[in-house]
């Protein structure tokens, strides 16, 4: 039982360039989320999908896209990354979306020049 | 909207001193409210968490939080400090406004613990 697993673990961009986070579970989970890490700002919601078929904006979604691929699987994507997105991005999943707990993946570190 | 206000960036306390870490919400409906923890270079696991059962909450590793809605906080304490203590830690409430289905997070605490 791997929990949650994101890859790749560390990734450099230039300016413009594009890239998909992978990111899935093993705990038949029917949540997910995507969150970006920055010193001093907590954790910020990008966008979630609250069972397969749906997803919908969080807090900071600008810049970004998703795809819930099946149960398992929810990638985000850059497609034309700038600076102001390097960050640690996680990646979590829950049972359900309402009050359960969220079980957070390792993180991507991603640095964009 | 939701939202969590973590007091201090940073605390610092001796081993076998007392930890507290301090969160408050706002929420005009009583949330579910967790405490989480993150160790350097790794993602996020649950210490705890509030929902509208027994408002004393026991965690994980010897850490409990006691939720009070008349201050609308949701403070976290450890009797003793340990060295492996040392990481920081998040606040986060799920509330009505979002249908319970969005977490946010505070600014995080980083706790310092010295021999």
């Amino acid at each position: 039982n791997a929990g949650v697993t994101q890859t790749p673990k560390f990734q450099v961009l230039k300016t413009g360039q594009s890239m998909t986070l992978q990111c899935a579970q093993d705990m038949n989970h029917n949540s997910m989320y995507w969150y970006r890490q920055d010193p001093g700002m907590g954790l910020r919601l990008i966008y979630y999908s609250a069972s397969e078929g749906t997803t919908d904006k969080g807090e900071v979604p600008n810049g970004y896209n998703v795809s819930r691929l099946n149960k398992r699987e929810f990638s985000l994507r850059l497609e034309s990354a700038a600076p102001s997105q390097t960050s640690v991005y996680f990646c979590a999943s829950s049972l359900h979306p309402s009050g359960e707990t969220q079980y957070f993946g390792p993180g991507t570190r991603l640095l964009v020049l | 909207a939701q939202s969590v206000t973590q007091l201090g960036s940073h605390v610092s306390v001796s081993e076998g001193a007392l930890v507290l870490l301090r969160c408050n919400y706002s929420s005009s409906v009583p949330p579910y409210l967790f405490w989480y923890v993150q160790y350097p270079n790794q993602g996020l696991q649950l210490l705890l968490k509030y929902t509208s059962a027994a408002t004393l909450v026991k965690g994980i590793n010897g850490f409990e939080a006691e939720f009070k809605k008349s201050e609308t906080s949701f403070h976290l304490t450890k009797p003793s400090a340990h060295m492996s203590d040392a990481a920081e830690y998040f606040c986060a409430v799920s509330g009505v406004n979002t249908g319970f289905q969005k977490l946010v997070f505070g600014t995080g605490t980083r706790l310092l613990v010295s021999p």
